[in-house]
């Protein structure tokens, strides 16, 4: 009973390194979403998938690039980390139009 | 502009107070609405959904969408020191694009 699992939980990156965060969800889920969150600027929409085969960008995409790799994984990569990416990340999933769930979160810190 | 505006607060009350949470929206495809509630450092938790326009209501808290003004509401009756968190609302429309708030930070206190 997993629901949406998020690796890594922390990460600490050089200016300039690239990285992936997973997410992976067993809800049998058709829609996927990652955001970023930062203090006093609730939930920001990076990029989601509809469905499986599809993405399309959210708020604040620039920097970010996604592979939806089948219905249960989705993944967010940064090619090049800059220190405005030290965040929050959080992965969810949901079916139609009902109860988003959110992974536990990664927080990574770009130095 | 952000399609979704909150006030940020932060909002500090008493126990046993009521509670007004609120945010604006831009979007006129929006349709379901919700609030979720998040404590730190942990991920958001549905809090409650609604379709449309109306009232819905569950034990001490009351969720309110007016459509018309492009405006939803969440209170919390008889508030309890647990119902300390941030507060964010959630909204979509039929092309699976979920919006959130900025989250308003709430305590309450003993």
């Amino acid at each position: 009973n997993a629901g949406v699992t998020q690796t890594p939980k922390f990460q600490v990156l050089k200016t300039g390194q690239s990285m992936t965060l997973q997410c992976a969800q067993d809800m049998n889920h058709n829609s996927m979403y990652w955001y970023r969150q930062d203090p006093g600027m609730g939930l920001r929409l990076i990029y989601y998938s509809a469905s499986e085969g599809t993405t399309d960008k959210g708020e604040v995409p620039n920097g970010y690039n996604v592979s939806r790799l089948n219905k249960r994984e989705f993944s967010l990569r940064l090619e090049s980390a800059a220190p405005s990416q030290t965040s929050v990340y959080f992965c969810a999933s949901r079916i139609g139009y009902t109860e988003a769930f959110f992974g536990q979160g990664t927080r990574l810190t770009v130095v | 502009q952000k399609e979704v505006e909150q006030d940020p607060g932060p909002l500090s009350v008493p126990e046993g107070a009521i509670v007004s949470l609120n945010c604006t929206y831009s979007n006129s495809a929006f349709q379901y609405f919700m609030w979720y509630r998040q404590y730190s450092r942990k991920g958001p938790e549905l809090l409650m959904y609604t379709y449309s326009s109306g009232n819905k209501e569950d034990g001490r808290f009351t969720a309110q969408v007016d459509k018309s003004s492009k405006y939803i509401s969440l209170f919390i009756r008889d508030s309890q020191p647990s119902d300390s968190a941030t507060y964010l609302c959630a909204m979509s429309g039929r092309a699976q694009k979920l919006v959130f708030g900025q989250g308003t930070r709430l305590t309450i206190n003993p």
